[in-house]
């Protein structure tokens, strides 16, 4: 079963606008760790921003915040402000226990932002 | 911190040809992870090492792959033949262990692999 759903393949954004980027995902562990990483065109991974289950505030990082609502499984990215150098694939991802003791991370299929100038 | 190092960065090879893909984990990183990126079934992961040890290759798709970490610095993963099916990006990433649901992973910058 899909653990982390995507649903936008594409999305464009102008300039100094704000984005949201839609994940949510499945999980029956109480513990776990909800990700996402940019992708630029030239296809390193970037880490960008955390949130934990049990963390009761909202991750934030710089022009990065994650929306996190628990009951509905929802780890949404808003990127602020967005720049240029914005348009990449980004990716949610999470970790969790479900079949081992370690925490393994698990990718969902990508959303590709292009910012428009 | 030098990051993960992977090489080469680009590959090009003929059906057929074995392909070795070599990656060096941040010092001190516990677990490594071989991870394969194609448009079609997107970021998979292909095999997982604790200690140089294969923990999980449950991802790895036939026979024709094979996955070594002969020591805490170095790891392979070898396509003996390839085929042009194998055509991806393949990353490898570490991260300081797995304990812990917010341990990051580090990714290398990735291996572009055609195989014509």
């Amino acid at each position: 079963a899909q653990k982390i759903t995507q649903t936008q393949p594409g999305m464009f954004v102008q300039e100094k606008e704000a984005v949201t980027l839609d994940c949510t995902y499945d999980t029956s562990d109480q513990s776990y760790g909800l990700f996402w990483y940019k992708q630029p065109s030239s296809g390193e991974m970037i880490f960008l921003i955390y949130q934990g289950s049990y963390d009761e505030q909202n991750a934030t990082e710089g022009r990065y915040s994650l929306n996190f609502q628990k009951a509905r499984k929802s780890a949404n990215l808003v990127i602020s402000a967005s720049q240029l150098g914005d348009s990449a694939m980004y990716f949610c991802a999470m970790r969790d226990r479900r079949r081992s003791n370690d925490y393994k991370l698990s990718f969902g299929a990508g959303t590709t932002v292009t910012v428009r100038a | 911190d030098a990051g993960v190092i992977q090489s080469p960065r680009h590959e090009v090879t003929e059906m057929g040809q074995e392909v070795t893909l070599r990656c060096k984990p941040i010092s001190g990183h516990d677990y490594l992870f071989w991870y394969r990126q194609t448009m079609m079934r997107g970021l998979e992961l292909l095999i997982y090492f604790n200690n140089n040890v294969p923990i999980d290759d449950s991802g790895m798709p036939e026979d024709r792959f094979s996955a070594k970490m002969p020591n805490a610095s170095f790891s392979t993963l070898k396509i003996q033949p390839s085929e042009p099916r194998d055509s991806a990006v393949y990353f490898c990433a570490s991260s300081l262990s797995l304990v812990a649901a917010n341990e990051k992973l580090f990714f290398g910058s990735g291996t572009q692999l055609s195989v014509l």
